[in-house]
Parts: structure tokens; sequence; C-alpha cells
């Protein structure tokens, strides 16, 4: 089983739309990261949320983080050609020290 | 540029063999992790060291087997190579435990 589920695990929106991509854990998180992927590539770090509550934005890209919820929102408005690839957060679960990854949501966004 | 370097890139190899990746974590970074992607498994983690010792293992094979040298690089050791263990290989780095995971470009493994 995996310990932080995302979805949907695709998407493909037409450009310009807004959408929004969900990260669930199994237990408590202790800080929550966003990361993106094209395929075949390395990992680009998007942004870092550690407290409940706690909102961050970078350019069209907006994270959320409902700590009692054990879960995190990654809202993109007005998507873009740019934005196509995959996102994955990832947490420090605090089970052994391991940062674990969600199952990754493929986003693939039309001119 | 995320500073996180691997070698090679790219390797093609025969089932049986053995080869050694490398990672050099960014400037100051203590921590180094070492994780696997592949189509159908995701991105696992393997195992991750701070500053030469081993932190915390994920789900690494007995086949492999990595450390963390003094100078903080880093190989990860995969031996008795299997059709099975072509995947994307990343390495990480951050400061801290707990502090942001910078990644690197990652190394393509075949296996053949």
């Amino acid at each position: 089983s995996q310990e932080l589920e995302q979805s949907p695990q695709s998407l493909i929106v037409q450009e310009g739309k807004n959408l929004t991509i969900n990260c669930t854990s199994s237990k408590t998180l202790y800080g929550l990261y966003w990361y993106k992927q094209k395929y075949g590539e390395g990992l680009i770090f998007l942004m870092m949320l550690q407290k409940g509550g706690e909102e961050k934005s970078h350019e069209k890209i907006t994270a959320k983080l409902d700590e009692k919820k054990q879960q995190s929102s990654l809202h993109i408005t007005a998507s873009q050609p740019s934005h196509a690839g995959i996102y994955l957060c990832g947490a420090d679960l605090n089970t052994g020290n391991q940062f674990y990854f969600g199952t990754g949501t493929s986003l693939t966004v039309i001119p | 540029d995320s500073g996180v370097t691997q070698t090679p890139k790219h390797l093609i190899t025969a089932t049986g063999q053995r080869v050694t990746l490398r990672c050099s974590p960014r400037s100051g970074d203590l921590s180094v992790y070492w994780y696997q992607q592949s189509l159908d498994q995701g991105l696992q983690f393997l195992i991750q060291y701070y500053n030469g010792e081993e932190r915390a293992k994920g789900n690494i094979l007995e086949r492999f087997s990595a450390q963390q040298f003094p100078d903080l690089h880093s190989e990860l050791n995969l031996s008795s190579l299997e059709l099975g263990d072509s995947a994307l290989y990343f390495c990480a780095s951050s400061v801290g435990i707990g502090n942001t995971i910078y990644f690197g470009e990652g190394s393509w493994l075949t296996v053949v």
C-alpha cells in the first residue's frame, strides 16, 4: 500500500484552465513537498509546506497543507503547456526517517 | 541545475553484471538519498546516508549496496543484475533531516 496517495492519476486539460491535484497521507505529515518531473528527467523542487494551514505560491502554482486531514493540494491557475509533466508529492512520515513519494499525477495541457 | 551530480547518465549492461552509480551532493549537503524509479513501481526509496552513516533503509535489495564517503559523495552498487533492475536511479541530497531534498538528473540503467 502507498503511504501517499495522489489523485487524479492523470489529468488532461485545455490551456488556460485551472486544475487541482491532491495528495493524501495515511500517516501524520511532518512537512509536505511538491516536485515536478518531466519523463526521464530529474525532479524539480516546487515548494515545501511545514505547518498546518500553510499556503505557498510560486508563479501560477499554489499549494496548501491541511494537517488535520493529512492532505495537501496543488492548484494551477490558467494552465500552460509548460506546466505539463508529472507532479509528485513527498513527505517525511517519521516512520524510520524515510522520505516517501506519492503515486504521481501526470498532467497534459492541450494548447 | 539542482547542484546534485550523478554519473553515468546512461548505462547498458548485461544480466549478472555489477555496476556502480556515483553521486556528488550539493555543496554543504550532508544527507544523500537513493531512489529507484521504474514504470510499474513509481519512485521507490532505497537508502539514506547522513554524514557518512546509514540513516534509513527502504526497499533496497540485498544485491544492492551503497555508501557515503568522507568527502560526502555516495556510490550505489548494483550486483547480479537482472532485467527487472532496469530503471532510472536518482540520487538526492539535503542539508540535513527535514530540509528540502534536491534531486540529480538520474542515471538510466538498462539491463539486457
